[in-house]
This record gives structure tokens, C-alpha cells and sequence, in this order.
């Protein structure tokens, strides 16, 4: 297994458009999450799935934001109408649905929003 | 609520050994990990400590007590290639809460 893998790695964008952003978790793992992380800050939670399942998503940082899992395999990140503050890197990671399973990141992607 | 401290900055020689602290206060909380990031890197896994005491792992070793809730991670024989964010995370009725992360800087 490559582990975690994001993409695209980069997307730059124009204030006001959507971006899409994919994540295909270690075969295994049937908890997936979505961080966001900022320069000098730590990795902040945004939502979570089990399996197909959504579990948590009111820490999503607002409704612009939503993500799937529709066959509990590969999830998206969606951000519609973008603004400038949402410029981060977004961190996906995936981990087996036990307590004190680690979390493995993949390696991100940085959206700008000019 | 929950909350995670930890120190902003740190240095340290090349060699020498340097405790990072932290402390959290969260719900439920189950178990404390320790992270490294380098610059432009994912987070990768070091340490997961759920019981009271040290977890030795190499170089690394990972302190838990629960009662006062703090954790530190100990790294000897520090070497260059340390030099990385360190990130305390702690495991509760939410998804890990990370930390803001420890800059450490290892000098020759």
C-alpha cells in the first residue's frame, strides 16, 4: 500500500470559484478524516466518515464546505465560492476504527485563493 | 471544552536531549499521540501513550499522567534532521485535537 494519497498537490484559484479535492485512503482504513492546517498553526478538524458515513461535520467551517464518501472508499472535499481566507493546506487521513489507532496523513493539498 | 498547550519555540544542540511539554484538557479523553512534521510534510505518527507513565521508543519517548493532564515527548542524541514541528494531539469523544505544534530548531 503508497498510503494516503491526496490530489492534486497544489490548485490555485480565483476568488469565487469551487474546487474539488480528492482522497483515496490505505485500502484498510475505514475512518477517514479532513483537516485544514495554516502556516504555524496545528491541524485543525473539519470532519470525519466511518466507512460511507459522515460522522461528525458540524466542525465543517461553514456551509461552503462539504465533503463525501459515497462508497466509503475514496472521499471529496468540496469548497464552493472561495475567499481568500480559505487559502490552507487541506490534510486528509485515514485510520482503522479502534481506539488509539493512529492517524496517517497524506501529504495535502494547498489551495490558494488569489 | 478542549484545549491543547504547548510550547511555540524551541532549541537545542546537536546531541543534546530536549523535553517538549504539553497540556490538555479534553472530553472522554482516551489516549495522548505525538506527531513530527517537517517543513512541507504531512504529519507523521511517533507516540501513543494511554496509560500513566513513559513509553520509550529509540531516541523518543512519550510521558503521560492522566490525573494532571500532561504529556511530554523526550528526544536524545538529538540530530539535525529533528529539527520539525512536534505536535501533541489528544484522543476523546471527538477526533484527534491537535495541538498549535512546538517549533524545534536543532543547532550544531
Amino acid at each position: 500500500d503508497t498510503g494516503v494519497s491526496q490530489d492534486p498537490r497544489h490548485k490555485i484559484t480565483k476568488r469565487g470559484q469551487n474546487v474539488t479535492f480528492r482522497c483515496d485512503p490505505i485500502s484498510e482504513h475505514n475512518r477517514l478524516y479532513w483537516y485544514r492546517q495554516t502556516l504555524g498553526q496545528g491541524p485543525e478538524f473539519l470532519t470525519y466518515f466511518q466507512n460511507e458515513a459522515q460522522l461528525e461535520k458540524s466542525r465543517l467551517l461553514s456551509d461552503r464546505f462539504s465533503a463525501e464518501r459515497p462508497k466509503g472508499s475514496f472521499s471529496t472535499l468540496e469548497i464552493q465560492r472561495t475567499e481568500q481566507g480559505d487559502s490552507a493546506m487541506y490534510l486528509c487521513a485515514s485510520s482503522l476504527a479502534s481506539t488509539g489507532a493512529p492517524l496517517h496523513f497524506g501529504n495535502g493539498t494547498r489551495l490558494t485563493v488569489t | 471544552g478542549q484545549n491543547i498547550d504547548q510550547p511555540t519555540e524551541m532549541t537545542a544542540t546537536e546531541g543534546a536531549i530536549v523535553q517538549i511539554n504539553c497540556t490538555y484538557q479534553t472530553s472522554g479523553f482516551n489516549g495522548l499521540f505525538w506527531y513530527q512534521q517537517h517543513a512541507g510534510e504531512a504529519p507523521t505518527f511517533l507516540s501513543y501513550n494511554v496509560l500513566d507513565g513513559l513509553e520509550e521508543k529509540g531516541r523518543f519517548s512519550s510521558f503521560l499522567s492522566r490525573s494532571k493532564g500532561y504529556s511530554y515527548l523526550l528526544l536524545k542524541e538529538l540530530q539535525m534532521k529533528d529539527s520539525a514541528s512536534y505536535l501533541c494531539a489528544a484522543s476523546g469523544n471527538t477526533p484527534l485535537v491537535f495541538g498549535k505544534g512546538t517549533r524545534l530548531s536543532v543547532i550544531a
